[in-house]
C-alpha cells in the first residue's frame, strides 16, 4: 500500500487566496482525520470523518476552514481566504476503526503551508 | 486518556539497542499503550501498540511491566535514521478519536 496521500507538499501563496489541500487514505481505512501542527501549538486534530461523514468538527478554527469527504477515497481541507497564522504544517491520517478494532492512525507526509 | 511521562531526550551509539522508558502510572484497565515516532519534517509515524503482552514487530518490541503503570519502547538495533521524537501515547481505542502527543522523548542516534 502507498500509504496516506497528501498533495500539494508545498504550498506558498498570498494572504487572502483560497488554499486546497488534499489526502487520500489508505484503501480500506473507514476513518480520515485532519491534523495541523505548529511550534506553538504542537498537534491539533482539526476535523475528523467517519465513512465519509464528519464526526468532529471542533477543532477547525473558524467558518474560513471547510473539509470534504466526498468519497472513501479522497478528502480535501480548504481555506478561504488564507491568512498568515494559518501557516503550518497540515497533516491527514487514516485509521480503520472495525468492529471492537485497536484502531491505529497513519499519518501521511503533510502539506507544508506558508501563507504571506 | 491516562497521563504519559517521558525523558525529555536521550542518546544512543549507533548499532545498539534504544531503550525508551515511558511512565503511564494511572492507566485503567482497557487503555492500550501505543507508541508513534515522527522524524524531522515528516509526518507521525505509528510504531507499536500493546495492553498488557510484550509485543514486537517488524520495527521495535515493547514491554510492558506486570502493574502497566509503565513500558519500554526498544529499538534493538538504532540507526541515524531512527533519530526522532518518540512519543508514548495511553488511550482507550474507540473512545476518543483525537490522538494527543505530549513532548515527547527526543531521541538522537550518534555515529
Amino acid at each position: 500500500d502507498a500509504g496516506v496521500i497528501q498533495s500539494p507538499r508545498h504550498e506558498v501563496t498570498e494572504m487572502g487566496q483560497e488554499v486546497t489541500l488534499r489526502c487520500k487514505p489508505i484503501s480500506g481505512h473507514d476513518y480520515l482525520f485532519w491534523y495541523r501542527q505548529t511550534m506553538m501549538r504542537g498537534l491539533e486534530l482539526l476535523i475528523y470523518f467517519n465513512n465519509n461523514v464528519p464526526i468532529d468538527d471542533s477543532g477547525m478554527p473558524e467558518d474560513r476552514f471547510s473539509a470534504k469527504m466526498p468519497n472513501a477515497s479522497f478528502s480535501t481541507l480548504k481555506i478561504q481566504p488564507s491568512e498568515p497564522r494559518d501557516s503550518a504544517v497540515y497533516f491527514c491520517a487514516s485509521s480503520f476503526g472495525g468492529r471492537g478494532g485497536q484502531e491505529t492512525q497513519y499519518f501521511g507526509p503533510g502539506t507544508r503551508l506558508l501563507v504571506l | 486518556d491516562a497521563k504519559t511521562t517521558q525523558p525529555p531526550s536521550m542518546d544512543c551509539a549507533e548499532g545498539r539497542a534504544a531503550n525508551l522508558p515511558c511512565n503511564h502510572s494511572t492507566i485503567s484497565g482497557n487503555e492500550y499503550v501505543y507508541w508513534y515516532r515522527q522524524i524531522h519534517s515528516q509526518g507521525p509515524q505509528y510504531i507499536i501498540h500493546g495492553l498488557k503482552n510484550n509485543e514486537t514487530n517488524e520495527m521495535a518490541s515493547l514491554i510492558i511491566t506486570e502493574d502497566r503503570k509503565s513500558s519500554t519502547l526498544i529499538l534493538p538495533h538504532a540507526t541515524l535514521r531512527d533519530t526522532a521524537v518518540y512519543y508514548c501515547i495511553v488511550r482507550v481505542p474507540g473512545s476518543a478519536r483525537q490522538l494527543t502527543f505530549g513532548s515527547g522523548t527526543q531521541l538522537t542516534v550518534l555515529p
